[in-house]
């Protein structure tokens, strides 16, 4: 079964500043998709970033991007010059190709911006 | 961009009574929907797979029963909890697939809380 590890329960940045947040996963997939989504206080759940796992190069959208260790199986996502409004509950998944595949969610992180 | 309606945002119930969500794909056609159950701080728990004119796919330990998944069109996916129960409140949350783009997109969610 395909897991995702989010370990890190919390982090903090200073605003204006790079942070990164980590993710690893297990599969015996060669080909599927990875993502990282922001749930704001709202709670609407905003896609941030994908990423194809036949794909080498890292997906970058913005201030977001990504770095894809395909052998380590770790998706860590980088947010350059953080902004208060970055602050967020963010959740990496992955889901297989198949028309029915589902996601798996990591257990999410939680990212506070300082001012 | 993709949007997903959800509704309502927000409902208040009397225990025994039902209540039922209605999840829509605005800009797209979505064979495949989601339902998904969030507990405050935590990762979203994937409740059941909505398949267009067929039956619902549930998770283990969801019971069919008591939560009734339709899924009449390409564009409306609608949850009843019935006879619902304090221990039914939580935050729901509904995903369509636009299978073009190989993106899930999410709901705002609905409060449920029952008396």
């Amino acid at each position: 079964a395909q897991t995702v590890t989010q370990s890190q329960p919390e982090m903090s940045v200073q605003e204006a500043e790079t942070v990164t947040l980590s993710c690893t996963y297990d599969t015996s997939e060669s080909d599927y998709y990875l993502f990282w989504y922001k749930q704001p206080p709202s709670r609407q759940m905003i896609l941030v970033i994908r990423q194809e796992a036949y794909k080498q190069q890292n997906a970058t959208e913005n201030r977001f991007s990504v770095n894809f260790q395909k052998a380590a199986k770790s998706f860590s996502l980088k947010i350059s010059d953080s902004q208060l409004g970055d602050a967020a509950m963010y959740f990496c998944a992955y889901r297989p190709t198949g028309a029915n595949s589902k996601l798996t969610f990591g257990k999410g992180i939680t990212l506070s911006v300082r001012p | 961009g993709a949007v997903v309606s959800q509704h309502p945002s927000r409902v208040i119930c009397k225990s025994g009574t039902s209540v039922k969500i209605e999840c829509r794909s605005l800009d797209f056609q979505a064979t495949t929907m989601f339902w998904y159950r969030q507990f405050p701080k935590q990762s979203l728990m994937l409740m059941a797979t909505s398949n267009e004119g067929s039956k619902a796919t549930y998770e283990q330990g969801v019971e069919k029963d008591k939560f009734l998944i339709n899924h009449a069109s390409l564009t409306l996916s609608t949850l009843t909890v019935t006879s619902a129960h304090p221990e039914d409140s939580s935050f729901y949350i509904c995903s369509a697939r636009d299978t073009d783009k190989n993106i899930q997109y999410f709901g705002a969610g609905t409060r449920l809380s029952v008396l």
